[in-house]
């Protein structure tokens, strides 16, 4: 099993659309969870931020973390074709010193006019 | 300008070839990163460095070697290319002490037939 499963898609929606894109994992240990947004040809860049549980709200961007089900999304409002893109969770059990980041293989999103 | 750059950016080779691939960056970081990304695998670890003097091997360093010529400058080695190691290459950075919030450069596409 891997430590990280995320649906690789393709995601397809209209455009205006409410998109949800999501990850589970099975180390409790994990305590930072981050999302990555990576256009095709280019590398990826980080697009969300969240220690713990809770919710983070970034313009139509809204991060989600729920530790006690080991469950992040992230939800995407008003969808753009902009917004096409392959979107990777990444998890990381500390921010100092050294952890590796542990990613997702990534959602493949793809938002039509 | 871009603030993490690869080059080069696309390179196909046969098998048994010696392959470098460069990093440089604008960041002032202290951390570099080499990582491959595989389809259905995700980003994978391979080689990362804290600074010029500190080198360590990630999940996947068999098969490769990394130089750290100066604080800006990390390169990536294949001393004998194999077709299985044909993938797309990230070098990444992040500031010191953090292993959390990383800059990914554009990637090079690598092909060893």
């Amino acid at each position: 099993q891997k430590e990280v499963e995320q649906d690789p898609g393709p995601l397809s929606v209209p455009e205006g659309a409410i998109v949800s894109l999501n990850c589970t994992y099975s180390n409790s240990a994990f305590q930072y969870f981050m999302w990555y947004r990576q256009y095709s040809r280019k590398g990826p860049e980080l697009l969300m931020y969240t220690y713990s549980s809770g919710n983070k709200e970034d313009g139509r961007f809204t991060a989600q973390v729920d530790k006690s089900s080991k469950y992040i999304s992230l939800f995407i409002r008003d969808s753009q074709p902009s917004d096409s893109a392959t979107y990777l969770c990444a998890m990381s059990e500390v921010n100092t010193g050294f952890q590796k980041l542990v990613f997702g293989t990534g959602t493949r999103l793809l938002v039509s006019p | 300008d871009a603030d993490v750059t690869q080059t080069p950016r696309n390179r196909i080779t046969k098998t048994g070839k010696r392959i470098m691939l460069e990093c440089s960056q604008t960041k002032g970081h202290d951390r570099m990163y080499w990582y491959r990304q595989d389809p259905g695998l995700g980003l994978r670890l391979i080689y990362y460095s804290f600074d010029v003097k500190d080198i360590n091997k990630g999940e996947i360093s068999d098969g490769y070697s990394v130089s750290r010529q100066a604080q800006a400058k990390f390169s990536l080695s294949l001393e004998s290319a194999i077709p299985n190691q044909t993938a797309l290459y990230f070098c990444a950075t992040s500031e010191e002490g953090r292993t959390d919030t990383q800059y990914f450069g554009p990637g090079t596409r690598l092909t060893v037939l």
